[in-house]
């Protein structure tokens, strides 16, 4: 079964906490992604990685980390400096040179 | 310059009738427009895509409609069915340079009523 998997579904975050969401993905592509989705705001570019090893700050980058050890992973960090961590968590690959981006199932982050 | 503008944010409509989200650009180095359709608490899928060198794309009842001059694009969702309501979102991106991100508009919000 190929695709995109994202955990946990739902995420609680204590203030002053670090928390990691977890992207995988199977489908072999070079590029991912992770977008941050709040209502009426449509969906906002945190990093995004084109290759192991290296990737990029997007639109709204402070208070997030990220890593790109392995092809199929991209764990996203959301660190105690986000203020405002409250969201819908996207993300998303693609291969290069290929149009279709693919999404996860998204991981709904809390503040306790 | 990397901004997609969507409109309407909202949108309502009587079942059997057709949906009309648009959207631009400004970006004239964009080569790829698609459609997202996302239903609550899942991920986007992609619906429908056009590149411009055509100027219509249909799939079932969805259409693209693409005017390369006015740098806009529209999604038209003929004999609209509940099960179409959704936040649909439109993007813009180019496949020639690599896995660049696309840039996608803010959503539109479709509700289909009986």
């Amino acid at each position: 079964d190929g695709g995109i998997t994202q955990s946990p579904k739902y995420l609680f975050r204590k203030e002053g906490q670090n928390v990691t969401l977890s992207c995988e993905q199977n489908l072999n592509h070079d590029a991912m992604y992770w977008y941050r989705q709040d209502p009426g705001q449509g969906l906002r570019l945190i990093y995004y990685s084109q290759i192991v090893n290296d990737f990029q700050k997007g639109d709204i980058a402070e208070g997030y980390s990220v890593s790109r050890e392995k092809k199929e992973s991209f764990p996203l960090t959301v660190t105690s400096a986000q203020k405002n961590p409250t969201a819908f968590y996207l993300c998303a690959s693609r291969n290069r040179g290929q149009e279709t981006q693919y999404f996860g199932p998204g991981t709904r982050l809390l503040v306790l | 310059q990397q901004q997609v503008k969507q409109s309407p944010q909202s949108l309502i409509v009587q079942k059997g009738g057709i949906s009309i989200i648009n959207c631009a650009y400004e970006n004239t180095a964009f080569d790829y427009f698609p459609w997202y359709q996302q239903f609550p608490g899942k991920g986007p899928a992609l619906l429908i895509a056009i590149r411009p060198d055509v100027s219509e794309k249909k799939e079932g009842r969805f259409t693209i409609s693409f005017n390369k001059s006015a740098k806009q694009f529209s999604l038209h969702i003929m004999d609209s069915q509940p099960g179409d309501s959704a936040t649909y979102f439109c993007a813009a991106g180019s496949v020639n340079s690599g896995n660049t991100p696309l840039v996608f508009g803010k959503g539109t919000r479709l509700s289909v009523i009986a």
